[in-house]
């Protein structure tokens, strides 16, 4: 199985501040169609997941700019460029590269 | 517009069994996968493996054989999550997601819908 590793555990950031978050995974996540399929997931406290960033770096319907994603083979980015209050919560990266699909450990963002 | 609305909460003894519902809408129920994941208590996600709404046909990740059960009513666009022999660690709460397919190898690309959650407890 693929393993995702994210760093950090957590992440205190002050309001309108960057903040970034890494996942690495044990093999590379391009797929032999040539895409990677590495998403990143937010979940706010008590709400379900919801997609952000789908094959490395494009953002989801509906996600605002200040979220962007980046990366190649086994390292990848979430950088959200300006932390705003609504952006508490855990997020997830995940790869959809090979099965079994996996999910990092989360890195949880919060104000400080 | 895209919603997954899942079945409420349920409390179950140990070896009971539990059936969680996920009903679509606002698309073509067959053109996607219906995924599901795992979050027990203050934990993060995990996949449990999907089920191809074309054909009926389930998938399991590793560590989800044997008790777990998906299975499909194309007719109400509803997809069913069911768990016997229920145990304490089954304690979590499970999600619906629907999966962007990738006809060539049959995994989601992208989970880009997911339901709201519905939690089971096992306690005696």
């Amino acid at each position: 199985d693929i393993v995702m590793t994210q760093t950090p555990l957590s992440s205190p950031v002050t309001l309108g501040q960057p903040a970034s978050i890494s996942c690495r995974s044990s093999q590379s996540l391009v797929h032999s169609d040539g895409n990677t399929y590495l998403s990143w997931l937010q979940q706010r406290p008590g709400q379900p997941p919801r997609l952000l960033i789908y094959k490395i770096s494009n953002r989801f319907s509906g996600v605002p700019d200040r979220f962007s994603g980046s990366g190649a083979g086994t390292d990848f980015t979430l950088k959200i460029s300006r932390v705003e209050a609504e952006d508490v919560g855990v997020y997830y990266c995940m790869q959809a590269t090979q099965f079994p699909l996996t999910f990092g450990g989360g890195t949880k963002v919060e104000i400080k | 517009q895209v919603q997954l609305v899942q079945s409420g909460s349920e409390l179950k003894k140990p070896g009971a069994s539990v059936k969680v519902s996920c009903k679509a809408s606002g698309y073509t129920f067959t053109n996607y996968a219906m995924n599901w994941v795992r979050q027990a208590p203050g934990q993060g996600l995990e996949w449990m493996g999907w089920i191809n709404t074309n054909t009926g046909n389930p998938t399991f990740a590793q560590g989800f054989t044997g008790r777990f059960v998906f299975s499909l009513d194309t007719s109400v666009t509803t997809a069913y999550l069911q768990i016997s022999s229920l145990k304490a660690e089954d304690t979590a709460v499970y999600y619906c997601a629907r999966g962007e397919l990738r006809y060539f190898d049959w995994l989601s690309s992208r989970f880009d819908y997911w339901g709201q959650g519905t939690l089971v407890t096992v306690s005696s």
